[in-house]
C-alpha cells in the first residue's frame, strides 16, 4: 500500500527557517516526481514544486522559486520543504503528493503557522 | 505557465440533480487533465485522470470530457456525500497547475 505520511503541524515565528518532511512508502521511491501543494486557509490548492527524486531534477513554479527549496534523502525514501526565511504569508496547509502525472497518492498535510 | 479556468465557482445543488464543471486551459494540454475531490478537512482525492479516465473505487456517476482546451467533469443524479470542492489540474507541463476549484453544496 503506498503511504505519504507528513510531519506534523508546526508554529513558528517569522524569519525563522522550517524544514518538514514526507515520509513514502510502498512504492520505488525513484520512479515518480512528488509534487508539493500549498493550500492557504479558505482558499484554493497552489502548486509549489515538483522533485525526482531520481536525480534530485526540481521544477518550482514562478511564484514560489526562490522562496523555498525542495529536496529529498533517498536513503529513507522521504521528501523535504524549507523555508530558511518564514513569513506570516507562508501559514497554510501544505501536502505532498505523487503519481504518473495525476496525483494518485496525497500526504495528510501539515499545518504550518507562522506568527509572532 | 499554463492558466486553468474553473467554472462555476460555487453551486448549490438538490440531491439527484446533474453537476457540470468545466475548466479551461490557456493552451494545448492534450488529455493531461484530472480531477480530484476535497472534501473539508481532507486531502485532495483523485476522481478522474487523463480527461475522461474512471478509477476503481470512484463511483460511476463521475464522469469526464475533453473537448479540445475544455474539460467537464459530471456528477450525474448527486448525493449528500458529494459535497466538497473540485478542482482540476494539468499536468502537461512541469510544475502542473490547478483551476481554481468548485464548491459544491447539497441544498
Amino acid at each position: 500500500e503506498v503511504q505519504l505520511v507528513q510531519s506534523g503541524a508546526e508554529v513558528r515565528k517569522p524569519g525563522e527557517s522550517l524544514k518538514i518532511s514526507c515520509k513514502t512508502s510502498g512504492y520505488i521511491f525513484t520512479t515518480y516526481w512528488i509534487g508539493w501543494v500549498r493550500q492557504m486557509p479558505g482558499k484554493g490548492l497552489e502548486w509549489m514544486g515538483f522533485i525526482f527524486p531520481r536525480d534530485s531534477d526540481t521544477r518550482y513554479s514562478p511564484s514560489f522559486q526562490g522562496q523555498v527549496t525542495l529536496s529529498v534523502d533517498k536513503s529513507i525514501t522521504t521528501a523535504y520543504l524549507q523555508w530558511s526565511s518564514l513569513k506570516a504569508s507562508d501559514t497554510a496547509m501544505y501536502y505532498c503528493a505523487t503519481g504518473d502525472g495525476p496525483l494518485d497518492f496525497w500526504g495528510q498535510g501539515a499545518l504550518v503557522t507562522v506568527s509572532s | 505557465e499554463i492558466v486553468l479556468t474553473q467554472s462555476p465557482d460555487f453551486q448549490s445543488v438538490t440531491p439527484k440533480e446533474k453537476v457540470t464543471i468545466t475548466c479551461r486551459a490557456s493552451q494545448s494540454i492534450g488529455s493531461n487533465l484530472h480531477w480530484y475531490q476535497q472534501k473539508p478537512d481532507q486531502s485532495p482525492k483523485l476522481l478522474i485522470k487523463s480527461a475522461s479516465q474512471s478509477l476503481s473505487g470512484v463511483p460511476s456517476r463521475f464522469s469526464g470530457r475533453r473537448s479540445g482546451t475544455n474539460f467537464t467533469l459530471t456528477i450525474n443524479s448527486l448525493e449528500a456525500e458529494d459535497a466538497a470542492t473540485y478542482y482540476c489540474h494539468q499536468s502537461s507541463t512541469l510544475p502542473g497547475t490547478f483551476g481554481g476549484g468548485t464548491k459544491v453544496e447539497i441544498k
